[in-house]
């Protein structure tokens, strides 16, 4: 079955320095990557996307890459924020209404 | 607001306790998951629902019984728990049709305690 690896597993960084997450899949049938955002108490919610047909994505201060070839995909977050701290999942999957594959979260730290 | 709601919030139970956690999804979809959060591990799917039907059960215990009336509840009934079922409990929801994958949203979650 499917297995996402996530790297590093605690991120400290300065507010305003760039944050990047990384995350590699084994499953090549995989199409799908969200990443979430996870703060305390709170569920995950989603932040970004991307799918297979597409290599880069961004909204605003956040960016996905993804390399199909090397099966993984980041997460890139620039202009870091104290609101910004939090726990990030990647997550991958194969197909609509099945399970997504979680990596085991980034605790990303900024601190002002 | 996630549009996905889940009751409790927190849940205190003895081993030989019943008790049901509800969530209740306001988007429109047709697809909803159970996943399993515990300390230290990534989330886990439990089960997932398309158009009220289970399709996935990731080989879960039997005290554990999901419960889909239609496509905007699922419940997950509870009973004879043992304390490693600890854990915060996440409900899911999303779209299903064409286009593949849709994002799937999660709810606030239960925390669960067992005694």
């Amino acid at each position: 079955g499917e297995n996402v690896e996530q790297h590093p597993s605690t991120l400290s960084v300065q507010e305003g320095d760039s944050a990047v997450i990384k995350c590699t899949y084994s499953d090549s049938a995989s199409n799908y990557f969200p990443w979430y955002k996870q703060e305390l108490g709170k569920g995950p919610q989603l932040i970004i996307d991307i799918r297979s047909n597409v290599g880069e994505k961004k909204d605003q201060r956040i960016a996905v890459t993804l390399n199909k070839t090397a099966k993984h995909f980041s997460l890139h977050i620039t202009e870091t924020q104290p609101e910004d701290s939090a726990v990030y999942f990647c997550a991958a999957s194969r197909e609509a209404g099945t399970a997504l594959i979680f990596g085991k979260g980034t605790t990303l730290s900024v601190s002002s | 607001e996630t549009g996905v709601t889940q009751t409790p919030r927190h849940l205190v139970m003895g081993m030989t306790n019943k008790k049901s956690l509800k969530c209740e999804q306001h988007l429109g979809h047709n697809a909803m998951y159970w996943y399993k959060q515990s300390a230290k591990k990534p989330l886990e799917l439990m089960f997932v629902y398309n158009f009220k039907e289970q399709t996935e059960n990731n080989s879960v215990p039997s005290r554990f019984s999901p419960e889909c009336p239609n496509s905007s509840h699922l419940f997950l009934h509870l009973h004879t728990l043992q304390p490693e079922d600890s854990a915060l409990y996440l409900c899911a929801s999303s779209p299903l049709g064409q286009g593949g994958n849709q994002p799937q949203h999660f709810g606030d979650g239960t925390r669960l305690s067992i005694l």
